[in-house]
């Protein structure tokens, strides 16, 4: 099955700079990547995703990039905010399959 | 966006009873849910695929007997932990794919606290 990692598992960056999250996956028919944001107690968000036909893709701030070959996506976060303080986590799935497997989490501290 | 709601968002119970936590599609229709279990500073981990009529699949090491998971209808799906132990305190986290998209939206959550 599929098996996904994420560095690092903590990261704090000063308010304004750039954080980027790093994510690895296994299987080679996982087409589908997206991040969700978690805050303590609440359920996770989609804050994007990206299908494996592109190799970046961007919204305001938040970007994510993708390796296929290398099997591997990022996402990046540009001009940090105390709101962006909370749990990251990567996901992966294959084509045809609608279970998501999820990598473990980055816990990313802006500071003020 | 799709919405899941999930019910209810915290249960306290005795050990020995059962708890059961329901899952709802409330404005799409939903033939596949998941059921996720997240203990603190932990990642979800897939418990099992509900599916609507006909029986669950469940991840290995996830005890069917114990995680009941029934699908009746098109946008409900109910998980009961029977017989439930402190070991079992955690946030249940239910999750529905779009129709359209796929992408997955997920309900509130039910933190379980067994004394």
């Amino acid at each position: 099955g599929e098996n996904v990692e994420q560095h690092p598992s903590t990261l704090s960056v000063q308010e304004g700079d750039s954080a980027v999250i790093k994510c690895t996956y296994s299987d080679s028919a996982s087409n589908y990547f997206p991040w969700y944001k978690q805050e303590l107690g609440k359920r996770p968000q989609l804050i994007i995703d990206i299908r494996s036909n592109v190799g970046e893709k961007k919204d305001q701030r938040i970007a994510v990039t993708l390796n296929k070959t290398a099997k591997h996506f990022s996402l990046h976060i540009t001009e940090t905010q105390p709101e962006d303080s909370a749990v990251y986590f990567c996901a992966a799935r294959a084509f045809g399959n609608e279970k998501l497997t999820f990598g473990t989490g980055t816990r990313l501290t802006i500071i003020p | 966006g799709a919405v899941v709601s999930q019910h209810p968002s915290r249960v306290i119970c005795k050990s020995g009873t059962s708890v059961k936590i329901e899952c709802r599609s409330l404005d799409f229709q939903a033939t596949t849910m998941f059921w996720y279990r997240q203990f603190p500073k932990q990642s979800l981990m897939l418990m099992a695929t509900s599916n609507e009529g006909s029986k669950a699949t469940y991840e290995q090491g996830v005890e069917k007997d114990k995680f009941l998971i029934n699908h009746a209808s098109l946008t409900l799906s109910t998980l009961t932990v029977t017989s439930a132990h402190p070991e079992d305190s955690s946030f249940y986290i239910c999750s529905a794919p779009s129709e359209n998209t796929g992408e997955l939206f997920f309900g509130e959550g039910s933190r379980l606290t067994v004394l």
